[in-house]
């Protein structure tokens, strides 16, 4: 079974703090993707990764950055954590170079106070 | 830009059948997903179609027509377990086989 872990299931952090969030999957899979998770906004893509230190902004990358230093992990940076980052973010990875199913961590809560 | 569009609600009745619709509009098509999400938990896939036509996969099937930018998922014998939403995603770039996500459909089903 494909296992794509998540550091925390809830967090929360002060505005302005650092914040990290950790993926890692155990299935050799070459991309892997952040979406945050919004009520009438479905998931929305943050950045994506197809290799080891490759990345490319999703459709909000604004006030996020990713770090893909090993193939089985890939983490999203708040710099600067907003009110309005907010959300439940998830983390997926899929095989191969066209792309395939996506498999999704359990997702992290996160609540900026 | 992209575009995808899937009805917010729906209710069904248990033992009944439920047609979900999805429609798109993107720059390039590479397949579509469905993929199931229970409140609180991660999406999980269903089905995938890259040519037209209709995947039958037990209780569940999935149609596409590329022409007409068109998707449905059909579950048949609903049972309460199904209450979920459904996300309809199109890969629309085969580089990392970047997806764009439908807002989903939230299908309850009744007694």
């Amino acid at each position: 079974d494909v296992k794509v872990t998540q550091s925390s299931r809830y967090l929360v952090k002060r505005t302005g703090e650092k914040v990290f969030l950790e993926c890692v999957q155990d299935m050799d899979h070459e991309n892997m993707f952040w979406y945050r998770q919004d009520p009438g906004l479905g998931l929305r893509l943050i950045y994506f990764s197809y290799d080891v230190k490759m990345k490319e902004k999703g459709d909000i990358p604004e006030g996020y950055s990713v770090s893909r230093e090993k193939k089985e992990r890939f983490s999203l940076i708040l710099e600067s954590a907003s009110t309005n980052q907010t959300s439940m973010y998830l983390c997926a990875s899929s095989p191969g170079t066209g792309g395939g199913e996506q498999y999704f961590g359990p997702g992290t809560r996160l609540t900026v106070t | 830009g992209q575009n995808i569009d899937q009805p917010t609600e729906m209710t069904a009745t248990e033992g009944a059948i439920v047609q979900i619709n999805c429609t798109y509009q993107t720059s390039g098509f590479n397949g579509l997903f469905w993929y199931q999400q229970h409140a609180g938990e991660a999406p999980t896939f269903l089905s995938y179609n890259v040519l037209d036509g209709l995947e039958e996969k037990g209780r569940f099937s999935s149609f596409l027509s590329r022409s007409k930018g068109y998707s449905y998922l059909l579950l048949k014998e609903l049972q309460m377990k199904d209450s979920a939403s459904y996300l309809c995603a199109v890969i629309h770039n085969t580089n990392a086989g970047k997806s764009t996500f439908g807002d989903g459909t939230t299908l309850t089903v009744k007694p």
